[in-house]
């Protein structure tokens, strides 16, 4: 298993623009996670989907969106981009439905909002 | 609101040498508490969680509800634990970490 994947690795997006993110778990995780890391900052809690229903949320504007699929992948999505969305973007999963049951990280989506 | 602490943005010490990295929370319930590591060039991991009372790669880390605090701990530092560490606190579906302590263990 190659772990969680993310994609793409990198992208640049323009102000007021839209992007979406995406993220394959784990074989056999159905909780995935999305975080976050601005530059110098620890990750901030995005969302939590299990079994394809949210379960949590953190303090985000509601331009953040995200789903999971039946095949317990996610998108996490983000309209009328902002210049302060730059930041490299973290899915994780897990098999439980606790968001701290342990977490597996992935490579992450760096993006730059120009 | 919750809130994890690490007052250390960097931290350098000597192979061989003690090390202790701080992490302080504010928050009234009963904390869930977790390290992370990231080292070079991998993924962000977990290190260790309070509940497990375990110790990970010589670390351990014991959560003082009197001082909210839950310091990583290491006797003995080797060069493979220069990394990222972050503290993270869990609650109610919602995952704070702090902003990080650079370690590196010099030779």
């Amino acid at each position: 298993d190659a772990g969680v994947t993310q994609s793409p690795t990198h992208l640049i997006k323009t102000r007021g623009q839209h992007v979406t993110l995406r993220c394959s778990p784990i074989s056999g995780h159905k909780s995935v996670s999305w975080y976050q890391q601005v530059l110098g900052q620890g990750p901030q809690f995005i969302f939590q989907y299990y079994e394809k229903e949210e379960r949590g949320r953190g303090n985000f504007p509601d331009r953040f969106s995200a789903r999971q699929f039946p095949n317990y992948s996610s998108e996490l999505n983000v309209n009328a981009l902002l210049l302060g969305d730059s930041a490299l973007y973290l899915c994780a999963s897990s098999q439980g439905g606790v968001l701290h049951y342990e977490q597996y990280f992935g490579p992450g989506t760096r993006l730059t909002v120009t | 609101a919750q809130r994890v602490t690490q007052p250390e943005k960097l931290l350098s010490v000597f192979k061989g040498a003690p090390v202790e990295l701080k992490c302080n929370y504010s928050y009234s319930g009963s904390p869930e508490l977790f390290w992370y590591v990231q080292y070079s060039r991998q993924r962000l991991q977990l290190l260790l969680r309070h509940i497990s009372r375990e110790s990970i790669k010589g670390f351990t880390a014991d959560l003082n509800k009197g001082e909210t605090s839950f310091h990583l701990k290491k006797p003995f530092a080797q060069e493979e634990d220069s990394a990222m560490y972050y503290c993270a606190l869990y609650n109610n579906n919602d995952m704070r970490f702090g902003a990080g302590t650079r370690l590196t263990v010099k030779p």
